[in-house]
């Protein structure tokens, strides 16, 4: 079974614009979780996605966004981009994201803020 | 307000020797604690998890003790390896439909020496 797919790897911006990340899950896994990680923030929640629907928010500001599509890929964006949005995007599905269900890991799309 | 505190952040042991981790939580309302193991480049991976109605759960030579009443919980590992020198972190979650929505600790980085 193939893992969860993040794309692209890395992404170089300048500050002001915006930018769209991709995660493709594990065949078969409906919920979809994203992270920011940082060296001093360390592994922040972003959002969770179910059934093309938001589940859960951390506290991000609405420059933030996501959405999730039918066969489950989910993407995040981030608009008017700031420096200290600099940092590894995670994504995470499970099957379900429902009861003690472990999250499997994509490797990250690296964004880099000119 | 940081809900899983996790030490150290730096670790050194022998090759063979044991390495422990620690973790505290604040939230009783958590009920899975899972480890993740994350090397560079790459996303963090689930190594063992746990739930507070067991006080124990060895994989190997991994092992993750449970303390419900100090609100702790710690992982070990056995006959530490080269290869386990890696980045360690423990999570947190409540389950039920925010079983997506996992609260880190700020992450250990392993150095086992040969």
């Amino acid at each position: 079974k193939a893992g969860v797919t993040q794309t692209p790897r890395y992404l170089i911006k300048t500050r002001g614009q915006q930018v769209t990340l991709s995660c493709s899950p594990i065949s078969g896994h409906r919920s979809v979780s994203w992270y920011q990680q940082t060296p001093g923030q360390g592994l922040q929640f972003l959002f969770e996605y179910f059934s093309e629907t938001q589940r859960n928010k951390g506290n991000f500001p609405g420059r933030f966004s996501g959405r999730q599509f039918s066969n489950s890929r989910s993407e995040m964006n981030v608009s008017t981009l700031e420096l200290g949005d600099s940092a590894l995007y995670l994504c995470a599905s499970s099957p379900t994201g429902v009861g003690n269900q472990p999250q499997h890991f994509g490797d990250g799309t690296r964004l880099s803020i000119l | 307000q940081q809900q899983v505190k996790q030490s150290p952040q730096s670790l050194i042991v022998q090759k063979g020797g044991i390495s422990i981790i620690n973790c505290a939580y604040e939230n009783t309302a958590f009920d899975y604690f899972p480890w993740y193991q994350q090397f560079p480049g790459k996303g963090p991976a689930l190594l063992i998890a746990i739930r507070p109605d067991v006080s124990e759960k060895k994989e190997g030579r991994f092992t993750i003790s449970f303390n419900k009443s100090a609100k702790q919980f710690s992982l070990h590992i056995m006959d530490s390896q080269p290869g386990d020198s890696a980045t360690y972190f423990c999570a947190a979650s409540t389950g039920g439909t925010n079983a997506g929505k996992s609260t880190f600790g700020d992450g250990t980085t392993l150095t086992v020496k040969p």
